[in-house]
């Protein structure tokens, strides 16, 4: 299958475990975020958004905290599966939508 | 309903050649974005077209270029390739765009350029 980084952070989690992602973001008028799952050889996936007015969102298994305060996005995937191995961006937008440079998220079995 | 479909899928030329890539939405979807990814840049915003015009436009050269027909398909067109323009091309597809991005965009499994 096709890499889609060569040098992305990598977070390894045991499968059943919770994971844990996070993004910061870099502008402050941002008002859209989005949270996309891209496996090899594919396109990015939507998995779950948040509106600036909201600090929380959920979706099944997986949930979105957004801290404007410090500019910080987070994604949170209960009890990780093999099927969610993967790399995972987070977008930020505003008149231009910009993506993170994403994170490999590795299931250890 | 199709997703997003992309041709061709991989695509191999050399520098100072032109090439065109071609995007399908999903139907009913009126707005289509193209990014461009690569390991060292990540997912880079192209532009983004809506009922035929473009709406919204990243930081790419001229070389750089799309269109949208009335059927709401997309093609882009790179002209003069440099190595550098050796990448994943993505085309995303939502709704009605609504001009800020604000909505949900589909993406297809893109097409990978290699200029030689």
């Amino acid at each position: 299958g096709e890499s889609v980084g060569l040098h992305l952070p990598t977070l390894s989690v045991q499968e059943g475990d919770n994971s844990i992602i996070n993004c910061a973001y870099s502008n402050s008028a941002s008002d859209y975020f989005i949270w996309y799952k891209q496996e090899s050889g594919k396109g990015p996936q939507f998995i779950i958004d948040i509106r600036s007015n909201m600090d929380k969102r959920q979706g099944q298994r997986v949930t979105v905290l957004l801290n404007k305060t410090v500019k910080h996005l987070s994604l949170q995937i209960a009890a990780t599966q093999p099927g969610d191995s993967a790399v995972y961006f987070c977008a930020e937008t505003d008149d231009k939508i910009i993506f993170g440079k994403g994170t490999r998220l590795h299931i250890l079995p | 309903k199709a997703g997003v479909t992309q041709t061709p899928r991989y695509l191999i030329k050399t520098r100072g050649q032109q090439v065109t890539l071609s995007c399908s939405p999903i139907s009913g979807h009126r707005s289509v974005s193209w990014y461009q990814q690569t390991p060292g840049q990540g997912l880079q915003f192209l532009f983004e077209y809506f009922s035929e015009t473009q709406r919204n436009k990243g930081n790419f050269p001229g070389r750089f270029s799309g269109r949208q027909f009335s059927n709401s398909r997309s093609e882009m067109n790179v002209s003069t390739l440099e190595l550098g323009d050796s990448a994943l091309y993505l085309c995303a597809s939502s709704l009605t765009g609504t001009g800020t991005l604000q909505e949900t965009q589909y993406f297809g499994p893109g097409t990978r350029l290699l200029v030689l």
